[in-house]
């Protein structure tokens, strides 16, 4: 199946500042790539996607850019919030229409 | 989002009992149900698809005779933990698409003592 890597593992950011998360898939045939955000003992939340034939997409403060050829994909948010932290997770959707996670990211934002 | 409703939230049994959750969905009908699982502070790994009327399938190194999924109806999809021990607590969650986004259930934290 897809393997799908996720840096960094946790990230401390400054109210008002940027967090960049970073991700890597294995298989080119992957073609969708959603983003979600989990609070602690919550489900998961769809907070954007983006479609293999679009390199970049926007949400308010939240933006998502891909590069097919490098198999690699980011979640970018401005202006973070306290309310910004929580455990964020990237995915791909593979062949078979199954979703694949990568490992997380705890990100931190202090007041 | 779509909602997919599960149960129980919460589970704690004795070792060697057989747990079951359950997942529905409540607007529209899901063919196919993912199961995922996820250990405390980790990512969500894919167990398995479930499909309406048929077998469901595994993902590589999931036990099949460990972990019964049923998908008996296009609203409703279920994981049996069989002879549950306490290496399979964990957090179980559903997950179904609606226009090829996938949205989950609100997720089963199983305990097994």
């Amino acid at each position: 199946g897809e393997n799908v890597e996720q840096h960094p593992s946790t990230l401390s950011v400054q109210e008002g500042d940027s967090a960049v998360i970073k991700c890597t898939y294995s298989d080119s045939a992957s073609n969708y790539f959603p983003w979600y955000k989990q609070e602690l003992g919550k489900r998961p939340q769809l907070i954007i996607d983006i479609r293999s034939n679009v390199g970049e997409k926007k949400d308010q403060r939240i933006a998502v850019t891909l590069n097919k050829t490098a198999k690699h994909f980011s979640l970018h948010i401005t202006e973070t919030q306290p309310e910004d932290s929580a455990v964020y997770f990237c995915a791909a959707r593979g062949t078979g229409n199954q979703f694949y996670f990568g490992t997380g990211t705890s990100l931190t934002v202090i007041p | 989002g779509a909602v997919v409703s599960q149960h129980p939230s919460r589970v704690i049994c004795k070792s060697g009992t057989s747990v079951k959750i359950e997942c529905r969905s409540l607007d529209f009908q899901a063919t196919t149900m993912f199961w995922y699982r996820q250990f405390p502070k980790k990512s969500l790994m894919l167990m398995a698809t479930s499909n309406e009327g048929s077998k469901a399938t595994y993902e590589q190194g999931v036990e099949k005779d460990k972990f019964l999924i049923n998908h008996a109806s296009l609203t409703l999809s279920t994981l049996t933990v069989t002879s549950a021990h306490p290496e399979d607590s964990s957090f179980y969650i559903c997950g179904k698409t609606v226009d090829e986004k996938l949205f989950f259930g609100s997720g089963t934290q199983l305990s097994v003592l």
